[in-house]
């Protein structure tokens, strides 16, 4: 079955770093990919996604690409800013009405002034 | 994009109770609503997928009889966890696809999710 697999976190970060959080994926199909923010005591808000390869998503100064030969979908920004903490989770899903999302475990982020 | 509505957002009940969590599509239509939970710190768990004018079709592991799931409509799928308890406090989020437009782009919708507390 379909799954995702994303770097474990907590992943603490000084304000203005790069950022990067790995995530890659396995589908027997060729799934959309989704990266998902949830701050701190509210849902799940879409960050960016990319529906086939080599896309790239990109919102808020952050990008990830639809890597198909790597099967990976690694979020980046390039300067973080204390507003940035909050739980990454990357996602897919394939086409189709009744398939849900499959979400990888999420990576926390702090980010430290 | 589409908007996918919760309520309660917050919920506190005693053990042994009924709680009703209502998910409505707000300007689409939703053959098809998702429910999942996410326990503190870990990530989501696919409770079942709900579809308007059927039974639910549930996940291995999640009991049917506890968490009772209806769609009625094209726009409201409620999910009612029954006799709660203190392990049933979670945080539950529905979501669902915007089947308008024609091209599925693979995106969900969610909602704003509903914390549950039994005490």
């Amino acid at each position: 079955g379909n799954s995702v697999t994303q770097m474990e976190g907590p992943v603490t970060l000084s304000e203005e770093a790069f950022l990067t959080i790995n995530c890659t994926y396995t589908a027997t199909g060729y799934p959309s990919l989704f990266w998902y923010v949830q701050y701190p005591g509210e849902g799940l808000q879409l960050l960016l996604k990319a529906t086939k390869a080599d896309d790239k998503g990109s919102n808020k100064g952050f990008e990830a690409t639809y890597r198909k030969e790597t099967t990976s979908f690694h979020l980046e920004k390039g300067s973080v800013q204390v507003s940035d903490s909050a739980v990454y989770f990357c996602a897919l899903r394939d086409f189709g009405g009744n398939t849900p999302l499959v979400f990888g475990k999420g990576t926390r982020l702090s980010v430290i002034a | 994009g589409a908007v996918v509505s919760q309520h309660p957002s917050r919920v506190i009940c005693k053990s042994g109770t009924s709680v009703k969590i209502e998910c409505r599509s707000l300007d689409f239509q939703a053959t098809t609503m998702f429910w999942y939970r996410q326990f503190p710190k870990q990530s989501l768990m696919l409770m079942a997928t709900s579809n308007e004018g059927s039974k639910a079709t549930y996940e291995q592991g999640v009991e049917k009889d506890k968490f009772l799931i209806n769609h009625a409509s094209l726009t409201l799928s409620t999910l009612t966890v029954t006799s709660a308890h203190p392990e049933d406090s979670s945080f539950y989020i529905c979501s669902a696809r915007d089947p308008s437009g024609g091209t599925d782009t693979g995106e969900l919708f969610f909602g704003e999710g509903s914390r549950l507390t039994v005490l």
